[in-house]
């Protein structure tokens, strides 16, 4: 079974660009969770989608959004990139609905704003 | 928001030596723990994800306990490797309609040969 797939891997932009994150599920997963890792912080939750639909959303500003397609497969959207958003992404399926399945994670982007 | 913490925030051990960490969490609307280790340049991986009061789960080397009525879980790491070196994770979810998960900020660990 193919594990979970983000591209790009490594992405340098310059502030105020917009970025677009791809993130491939694990077949037959239907859950999506994003999460953002910045140096000294955890990892953050941002948002997750399940059947093309955002179900639960974290504390980050509008700036920064996502859509699921009907393959499951997931994009996340930075707009009007700071400094700040320079971090590790990563994005997580899961086949449980209900928090007790076990996340699957991507390798991550490596998004540096510059 | 829940309130997830870990501690030590860092541990260097020998090897062989056995070794444990803490992660403590809200106990009132418990719905599951999760524990991950995180080793350099690669993905996050699942070790246990626990649900009931006493649990106890056990990979290899690896164990984990759980008391949900106080609010903690302990991962134990018996006769450390230096291939057990990363960082370990503790999560709960937020509620039992998603995946949204809260996490520690993480057991760096280093075992040296």
């Amino acid at each position: 079974k193919a594990g979970v797939t983000q591209t790009p891997r490594y992405l340098i932009k310059t502030r105020g660009q917009q970025v677009t994150l791809s993130c491939s599920p694990i077949s037959g997963h239907r859950s999506v969770s994003w999460y953002q890792q910045t140096p000294g912080q955890g990892l953050q939750f941002l948002f997750e989608y399940f059947s093309e639909t955002q179900r639960n959303k974290g504390n980050f500003p509008g700036r920064f959004s996502g859509r699921q397609f009907s393959n499951s497969r997931s994009e996340m959207n930075v707009s009007t990139l700071e400094l700040g958003d320079s971090a590790l992404y990563l994005c997580a399926s899961s086949s449980n609905q209900g928090g007790a399945g076990r996340a699957f994670f991507g390798q991550g982007t490596r998004l540096t704003v510059v | 928001i829940l309130n997830v913490e870990q501690s030590p925030q860092s541990l260097h051990v020998q090897e062989g030596d056995s070794t444990n960490f803490t992660c403590s969490f809200p106990s009132s609307n418990f719905y599951a723990l999760h524990w991950y280790r995180w080793e350099t340049a690669k993905s996050p991986e699942a070790l246990f994800v626990m649900t009931l009061n006493g649990d106890e789960k056990k990979k290899g080397r690896i164990s984990a306990t759980l008391n949900t009525k106080e609010g903690y879980s302990y991962l134990y790491i018996k006769g450390s490797q230096p291939e057990d070196s990363a960082t370990y994770l503790c999560a709960s979810p937020n509620n039992n309609a998603g995946n949204m998960l809260t996490f520690g900020g993480g057991t760096r660990l280093m075992v040296k040969p």
